[in-house]
């Protein structure tokens, strides 16, 4: 149980342009919904925590509107890296929370933008 | 300041050898603490995790401890496996309304054969 997915595993795009990764809670319905980006030999960051139905808190010199987060439903998320540049390159993981304090990850997104 | 400090940063061991992982902590209100296996390209994967009154947690080969007074605790793995290689990293959850998990920077092991 508690399996959490991203798709796509991994992503290249052109600088400028958008993309968007979705992250899903397979058998279990996610209250709350957080987004990590890792860059190499570092360990995750937290960038924002997401409610199902609310507005994204984004963490201190995340870009809200650079990272657009839509958590529409209890399974669901995605983050949009909006105009994505070359220093956006990085392993996004997203996890997923029922209540209490255990969350589970995501196997997460390698995005590469060139 | 709440960080979470492991060593050693990398490791190489032999395997079917033994290996013992450390992390240092200094977050305040403490909840618990957890180790995860985070395998290259992979999301991290949970192997233990340990409240303020447990002072250890076993899970096959890997034995974590705890001492919440030095606040400091241990990974110890046994008869180690090619499969074992991988980043171990340390994290503890910060007690409170907003449990926010302060991530250590992980231990890189590598097991040759």
């Amino acid at each position: 149980g508690a399996v959490v997915s991203q798709h796509p595993s991994r992503v290249i795009c052109k600088s400028g342009t958008s993309v968007k990764i979705e992250c899903r809670s397979l058998d279990f319905q996610a209250t709350t919904m957080f987004w990590y980006r890792q860059f190499p030999k570092q360990s995750l960051m937290l960038m924002a925590t997401s409610n199902e139905g609310s507005k994204a808190t984004y963490e201190q010199g995340v870009e809200k509107d650079k990272f657009l987060i839509n958590h529409a439903s209890l399974t669901l998320s995605t983050l949009t890296v909006t105009s994505a540049h070359p220093e956006d390159s990085s392993f996004y993981i997203c996890s997923a929370r029922v209540s209490g304090e255990t969350q589970y990850f995501g196997p997460g997104t390698r995005l590469l933008v060139l | 300041k709440n960080q979470v400090e492991q060593s050693p940063q990398s490791l190489i061991i032999l395997e079917g050898k033994n290996c013992t992982l450390q992390c240092n902590y200094t977050v305040s209100p403490f909840s618990n603490l957890r180790w995860y296996k985070q395998d290259t390209g992979r999301g991290p994967v949970s192997l233990t995790i340990m409240t303020f009154s447990e002072n250890t947690k076993s899970n096959g080969r890997y034995t974590a401890t705890l001492d919440a007074d030095t606040k400091q605790s241990s990974l110890h793995i046994t008869a180690s496996q090619l499969s074992d290689s991988a980043s171990y990293i340390c994290v503890v959850s910060k007690g409170g309304a907003t449990n926010k998990l302060i991530f250590g920077t992980g231990t890189l092991l590598a097991v040759q054969p």
